[in-house]
């Protein structure tokens, strides 16, 4: 099975934009989806199908995608957005990424 | 409202069995896939296994392959882990997932999972 790489920490000052990347050799041509999770909480779904936002969660987080890497960027990042986001996709099986941790200094 | 309620977690020692049980609720469980996704004590999620809408098909991580077993029963909406020949790296809390879209019956189409289940945590040791 294939691997997805995720930076293992990222920080950011409050109301600055916060990008964490995801780099795995089959997102050409699969989707990849970001989750957010914070301590003691079931995960959360953020952005599905690379870009897509689902109902409920806040504009400011958004998803990209170029070539082997996709990014979850988070704009004027807020205190309550600190936690674990993990990217994950699927191709021959499912596979998460290793997961990163977004300090709000 | 939707939601996924794990049971059956505990203390269990090394080569033992657990089953695990999730119960579906405001949705239709019958129309989607369903998924295992475990988490170690501070380490990261890990995809377990995934299950068919219907059962039908069946896939699992490398790390659990012949030794756990994913199935359903949507006369009852609800969801199932057998996990034998337990290990102590088997050790977490363990989510069941819904996957976001219905129907799907090949793994490159599975569509991410927007619900889970508040998790239920295993914990192998003598």
């Amino acid at each position: 099975s294939y691997e997805l790489t995720q930076p293992p920490s990222v920080s950011v000052s409050p109301g600055q934009t916060a990008r964490i990347t995801c780099s795995g050799d089959a997102l050409p041509k699969q989707y990849a989806y970001w989750y957010q999770q914070k301590p003691g909480q079931a995960p959360v779904l953020v952005i599905y199908k690379d870009s897509e936002r689902p109902s409920g969660i806040p504009e400011r987080f958004s998803g990209s995608s170029s070539g082997t890497t996709v990014t979850l960027t988070i704009s004027g990042v807020q205190a309550e957005d600190e936690a674990d986001y993990y990217c994950q996709s699927a191709d021959s099986s499912v596979v998460f990424g290793g997961g990163t941790k977004l300090t709000v200094l | 409202q939707v939601q996924l309620v794990e049971s059956g977690g505990g203390v269990v020692q090394p080569g033992r069995s657990l089953r695990l049980s999730c119960a579906a609720s405001g949705f239709t469980f019958s129309s989607y896939g369903m998924h295992w996704v475990r988490q170690a004590p501070g380490k990261g999620l890990e995809w377990v296994a995934v299950i068919w809408y219907d059962g039908s098909n069946k896939y699992y991580a490398d790390s659990v392959k012949g030794r756990f077993t994913i199935s359903r029963d949507n006369s009852k909406n609800t969801l199932y882990l057998q996990m034998n020949s337990l290990r102590a790296e088997d050790t977490a809390v363990y989510y069941c997932a819904r996957d976001r879209s219905p129907h799907i019956v090949v793994v490159t189409a599975l569509d991410g999972m927007d619900v889970w289940g508040q998790g239920t945590t295993v914990t192998v040791s003598s």
